[in-house]
């Protein structure tokens, strides 16, 4: 069975400092991945998503950034967050037969 | 381009009553449609989802919705609702890119609070 794994699942940052977040995938090939940003009170935003390795498509133009080093990991990265860089971070990944996503766990990020 | 409108941001209801949570979208194009609970602190889970067929799809815990295309609704419904049924509750929907790649455009979510 497939499986999403996220870390760290919490992370409290200064403001300025660099963000990584990692997700994985586990149990499937060549998935569609996505970040999504949850704001507290709000709805899921669209950040990033991937349907290859290398290949990245952005949403919303921000100060963050999106990876795919390999086929089933995504990183999420900032080199300088914003007080509203916080909020609640999901990935989750889709194979695109059914449309159906699949979220990991998510990382609440703080920044101070 | 699609969008999903959750007209009620909370929603009490006591223990073993009815509940619907209200879900509108708009679209010019063929739609997926998706509702997806959220515990805290947690990711979000699949309830259920509309792809084609019959218009009333049962999901998970319980639930249910119906596709209603003229309205464009897709209101989920529980007949005798649960403590453990507190929760937040996306509506969403899918339309496919360009990349054939598909991706889900999400309501802002309503909180359901069960009243003991």
């Amino acid at each position: 069975s497939q499986t999403i794994h996220q870390w760290p699942a919490t992370l409290v940052q200064p403001v300025g400092s660099p963000l990584s977040l990692e997700c994985t995938v586990e149990g499937t090939s060549n998935p569609n991945l996505y970040w999504y940003r949850q704001a507290a009170g709000r709805g899921l935003q669209l950040l990033f998503y991937s349907v290859g390795i290398g290949q990245i498509s952005s949403e919303v133009p921000q100060n963050l950034s999106a990876s795919r080093p390999q086929d089933r990991q995504f990183i999420l990265s900032s080199k300088k967050l914003l007080l509203s860089d916080s909020g609640f971070y999901l990935c989750a990944w889709g194979e695109g037969a059914d449309y159906e996503q699949y979220f990991g766990p998510g990382t609440r990020l703080t920044v101070t | 381009a699609q969008s999903v409108t959750q007209l009620d941001s909370q929603v009490p209801v006591f223990e073993e009553a009815p509940v619907e949570l209200r879900c509108n979208y708009s679209s010019s194009v063929s739609v997926y449609l998706f509702w997806y609970v959220q515990y805290p602190n947690q990711g979000l889970q699949l309830l259920l989802k509309y792809l084609s067929g019959s218009t009333l799809v049962k999901g998970i815990n319980g639930f249910e919705a119906e596709f209603n295309k003229s309205q464009t609704s897709f209101h989920l419904r529980k007949p005798s609702v649960h403590i453990s049924d507190t929760a937040e509750y996306f509506c969403a929907v899918s339309t496919p890119s360009n990349f054939g790649n598909e991706k889900l455009t999400f309501g802002t979510g309503t909180r359901l609070t069960i009243i003991p």
